[in-house]
């Protein structure tokens, strides 16, 4: 079955700290993988997502993951969070760009100044 | 640029009644999605479309909730009657046919009481 699994529902860190947020997915074919962030009453926003070629990818506002076919993960990390980076955090995988996106159930961050 | 816009924001009605969320996509994006939020899960898509045609509802609950892009344009989805396990966030997205990123809108909050 396809999946995404986020073990992690809520996380707290102090700004300046490093960040890394796990995601896990379960796909019988080649995988599209996103990171969505959703602040309190807003829509999702793409951070960043991953197709094909470097398993590296960076996005917006400081944000990278790394796509690890061997382990079925693609986990966020952000050298330095800001308080402004408290949100929630989704992440996604689909089979054809932005078709039939299936989320997990998303990391709430906290950040302490 | 105009994002995705959706109407109302929040709406609270009892159970067994009809309710209707409309919602406008960027303009020239043929693609646009229906996406269902529970609290505490990850959106979960209901129904796309291309243009004026239904792509993927296989997750729609037929017996109670429709949905219509007339124009290929806007979008009304409908739930008619609602139950209490309705109560959600109800998220619209577009994208460029065949793009790589789709945009959210901020949802509709619907309480079912």
């Amino acid at each position: 079955a396809q999946s995404v699994t986020q073990p992690d529902i809520h996380i707290t860190v102090s700004e300046g700290a490093s960040l890394e947020l796990r995601c896990n997915y379960s796909y019988g074919a080649t995988p599209y993988l996103f990171w969505y962030v959703q602040s309190p009453g807003q829509g999702l926003q793409l951070l960043l997502k991953y197709f094909s070629g470097d398993t590296l990818v960076q996005g917006i506002k400081g944000f990278e993951a790394e796509f690890k076919r061997s382990q079925s993960s693609f986990n966020l990390r952000k050298p330095s969070v800001h308080w402004s980076d408290a949100a929630e955090y989704f992440c996604a995988v689909g089979g054809y760009n932005t078709d039939k996106l299936i989320f997990g159930t998303g990391t709430r961050l906290q950040v302490f100044p | 640029e105009a994002g995705v816009a959706q109407s109302p924001r929040y709406k609270i009605i009892e159970k067994r009644q009809s309710v209707a969320f409309w919602c406008n996509p960027i303009s020239g994006h043929a693609t646009l999605y229906w996406y269902q939020q529970i609290l505490g899960q990850g959106p979960k898509l209901l129904i796309q479309f291309q243009n004026n045609g239904v792509v993927d509802d296989s997750q729609l609950p037929k017996d109670r909730f429709s949905a219509e892009r007339l124009k290929g344009v806007d979008s009304t989805l409908k739930i008619q009657p609602a139950k209490l396990e309705d109560s959600a966030v109800y998220l619209c997205a577009s994208s460029l046919a065949g793009a790589t990123e789709a945009f959210f809108g901020q949802g509709t909050r619907l309480t079912v009481v």
